[in-house]
């Protein structure tokens, strides 16, 4: 059975800085890998989608990496704001089965 | 512009009770789902719907129920036999992605329900 962990649970940084948060799996044949946003008391919003094939995607300030033999994906955030504040969520998806969802990653940018 | 949206936004739920939660969607999605998301636990699917009129337990169906009746609406009823209700819900559409995938991509606000 997959399982998604995330670590750290929470990250407070000062403004500028650059971060790293970590995505772990289990199960390696995965078919993508998703990172999403979550603020709070709200839905969740796509930031990144991985392909099993692909070893990162970019987006702006956002780059999420793949490493599938390992079980690993990080998502890198370049030049925190405090408007990236949110809880960040990886997903993975294992074809025929549910899209497992880790616990999230609450990132807190200060001023 | 098309989204999801979820009533009501709070919800108190007695003893005994049971109460339905509202989920429309505007997308033309074929696929719909309802999952539960506890504090420092990742969302967990409840139900999924692939098509009108046609639905399937997740992991954790026990005391909920769905309908499909109609493309746009996906209600989730928390029946008393759910013990533990108190969570967030968000329920996400999907476009149709064929060969049975079940990947949710656009999601509403939730709704959050709490026993009285």
């Amino acid at each position: 059975k997959q399982e998604v962990t995330q670590i750290p649970a929470a990250l407070s940084v000062p403004e500028g800085e650059n971060l790293v948060l970590n995505c772990s799996f289990t199960d390696s044949a995965i078919y993508n890998l998703q990172w999403f946003r979550q603020d709070p008391g709200k839905g969740l919003t796509s930031l990144l989608l991985i392909q099993s094939s692909q070893r990162e995607q970019t987006s702006g300030r956002l780059n999420a990496s793949l490493d599938k033999s390992s079980g690993r994906s990080t998502l890198y955030i370049a030049a925190s704001q405090p408007g990236d504040s949110a809880t960040y969520l990886c997903a993975v998806y294992n074809y025929g089965q549910n899209f497992v969802f880790g616990p999230g990653t609450r990132l807190s940018v200060l001023p | 512009d098309g989204g999801i949206t979820q009533s009501p936004k709070y919800l108190f739920r007695k003893e005994g009770q049971n109460v339905t939660l509202s989920c429309e969607q505007n997308l033309n999605h074929d696929a719909m789902y309802w999952y539960r998301q506890d504090p420092g636990q990742g969302l967990r699917l409840i139900y999924y719907s692939q098509i009108v009129n046609d639905f399937q337990k997740g992991d954790i169906a026990e005391g909920y129920s769905v309908s499909r009746e109609k493309k746009e609406s996906f209600p989730l009823t928390v029946t008393s036999a759910q013990k533990n209700p108190t969570a967030f819900y968000l329920c996400a559409s999907s476009i149709d992605l064929g060969r049975g995938q079940r990947q949710p991509q656009h999601f509403g606000d939730g709704t959050r329900l709490s026993i009285l």
